[in-house]
C-alpha cells in the first residue's frame, strides 16, 4: 500500500519546455488535488478532481492543465514552463472522514525552471 | 473564496514548554479544520483535525480548539520535544459539491530548543 505516488521527484526545465507530473493513488479515493508550495506562501491549490472525469480550477490554475486519467491517476501538465513555476508540487488524494475530507500527500516534485 | 490567516510565522520555545498556533478563517461554510506537520524536505502529514460541530479535540500532547462564532481555531502542543520542530499548517475545508477544497494558512515554523 504505497498511498500517493508522484513522479518525478526532481526536474529541471528550460523556459518554454513542457512536462507532465504524474500522480497515482491506491486508496480508492474519489478526490485528487494538485498544489504548489512556495516559501512563505503555504500550499496553494492549482486544480482538483472530485471524481473520475471531472476537473476544476483551484486558486492558481494559470499555466497548468490537468487530466484525470482514471480513478487512480491525476496528471499535471506544464505546456510552456516559466521561471515563476519553479516550486515544489504536491499531489494529494482525499478520503471522507469526520464529515470532512482528509487529504493524503505524495512526496512532492521539486521543479526548477531556468 | 476562503481565506485562512495563520500566526505566528515563526515560534521558538524551550523543550518542555507549550506552543500555540492560531488561525482564522473567513468562510462560514467551512466545516472541517485539519492541521498538518511538515518536516524539512518531507510531505505534509495530518496530525489532528476537528469538525465544525466540536469545540475541542485532544490527542496526547496535541489539542485543537475551534470557535465557530469568531471563526478561529488553534493548535496547542504541550511538553514540546525537539522532534516537534517542523512547519505546521492549518487548513479550512469548504464543501464544493462532491469534493472538499482545503485552503491552507501560510505556515508556522516551530523550533524547539534544548
Amino acid at each position: 500500500n504505497a498511498g500517493v505516488t508522484q513522479t518525478p521527484k526532481f526536474q529541471v526545465l528550460k523556459t518554454g519546455q513542457s512536462m507532465t507530473l504524474q500522480c497515482a493513488q491506491d486508496m480508492n479515493h474519489n478526490s485528487m488535488y494538485w498544489y504548489r508550495q512556495d516559501p512563505g506562501m503555504g500550499l496553494r491549490l492549482i486544480y482538483y478532481s472530485a471524481s473520475e472525469g471531472t476537473t476544476d480550477k483551484g486558486e492558481v490554475p494559470n499555466g497548468y492543465n490537468v487530466s484525470r486519467l482514471n480513478k487512480r491517476e491525476f496528471s499535471l501538465r506544464l505546456e510552456s514552463a516559466a521561471p515563476s513555476q519553479t516550486s515544489v508540487y504536491f499531489c494529494a488524494s482525499g478520503g471522507r472522514a469526520l464529515g470532512g475530507n482528509i487529504q493524503y500527500f505524495g512526496a512532492g516534485t521539486r521543479l526548477s525552471v531556468l | 473564496g476562503e481565506n485562512v490567516e495563520q500566526h505566528p510565522s515563526t515560534l521558538s520555545v524551550q523543550e518542555g514548554d507549550s506552543a500555540v498556533i492560531k488561525c482564522t478563517y473567513s468562510d462560514s461554510a467551512s466545516n472541517y479544520f485539519p492541521w498538518y506537520k511538515q518536516e524539512l524536505g518531507k510531505r505534509p502529514q495530518l496530525i489532528i483535525d476537528i469538525r465544525s460541530n466540536v469545540g475541542e479535540k485532544k490527542d496526547q500532547r496535541i489539542a485543537v480548539t475551534l470557535n465557530k462564532t469568531a471563526k478561529h481555531f488553534s493548535l496547542h502542543i504541550t511538553e514540546t520535544q525537539p522532534e516537534d520542530s517542523a512547519v505546521y499548517f492549518c487548513a479550512a475545508s469548504t464543501p464544493t459539491g462532491t469534493a472538499s477544497k482545503l485552503t491552507f494558512g501560510t505556515g508556522t515554523r516551530l523550533q524547539v530548543t534544548l
